[in-house]
């Protein structure tokens, strides 16, 4: 599988903007990326995704380079609810799976 | 529209007995994986069936093994238990195929093994 790689930790403060960063050098051409976030005590929650353009939805916006080894997720207004591991993962166009690394841990201040 | 539904939330066992953990699909969703998440980790791909079949599986052994019904709920079944087997178990269903679906994921079974 093609591998990720993502800070460990980042800190936002309330209200603010969060970018956060994948590399994803490896990418293959059916790769889509994903991103999820797992807020304690819960399940991975599903944020978006995209394959080649810019995505935006209710929850966030995906911004993916012209290359596509890179990906930003950004939260265009970062909330105390938003504190989570933060996964960026690929998953190619067949009856692939989620393989999940450790994730960024993003902490939210007030 | 409903989510993924798993029971129990929490279980406790003794080493050596067997466990069954149960997931019920968001609807309309006909493939359903299972994922062992250990504290402090990310969650590990155990399997993934879609329409009854497994059409994929981790690096898990065989004592590691699942059901999917026709209404498209699930089971994973569990032998011979472990200590290392203590961790929240995901169960997480999708539309068929293809990388552009999310997947919706249930809150998890934290089992623990004594």
């Amino acid at each position: 599988d093609a591998k990720t790689t993502q800070p460990n930790s980042m800190e936002s403060n309330e209200e603010e903007p969060v970018h956060l960063p994948c590399n994803h050098s490896t990418i293959s051409g059916t790769d889509y990326i994903h991103w999820y976030r797992q807020l304690p005590s819960q399940g991975p929650e599903y944020v978006i995704h995209g394959l080649t353009s810019n995505v935006n939805n209710r929850m966030a916006s995906l911004a993916i380079a012209e290359d596509r080894k890179s990906s930003t997720l950004i939260l265009h207004r970062a909330t105390l609810r938003d504190a989570a591991v933060y996964y960026c993962i690929l998953r190619d166009g067949g009856y692939s799976t989620l393989t999940f690394g450790k994730g960024t841990m993003l902490l939210v201040s007030p | 529209e409903t989510g993924v539904t798993q029971s129990p939330t929490h279980l406790i066992k003794t080493r050596g007995q067997q466990v069954t953990l149960r997931c019920s699909s968001q609807s309309g969703h006909n493939t359903v994986s299972w994922y062992q998440q250990a504290l402090g980790q990310g969650p590990q791909f155990i399997f993934q069936y879609y329409r009854e079949e497994e059409n994929g599986r981790g690096n898990f052994p065989p004592r590691f093994s699942g059901l999917q019904f026709p209404n498209y709920s699930s089971e994973l079944n569990v032998n011979a238990l472990e200590l290392d087997d203590s961790a929240l178990y995901l169960c997480a269903s999708s539309f068929p195929t293809g990388g552009g679906y999310g997947y919706t994921f249930g809150s998890g079974t934290r089992l623990t093994v004594v």
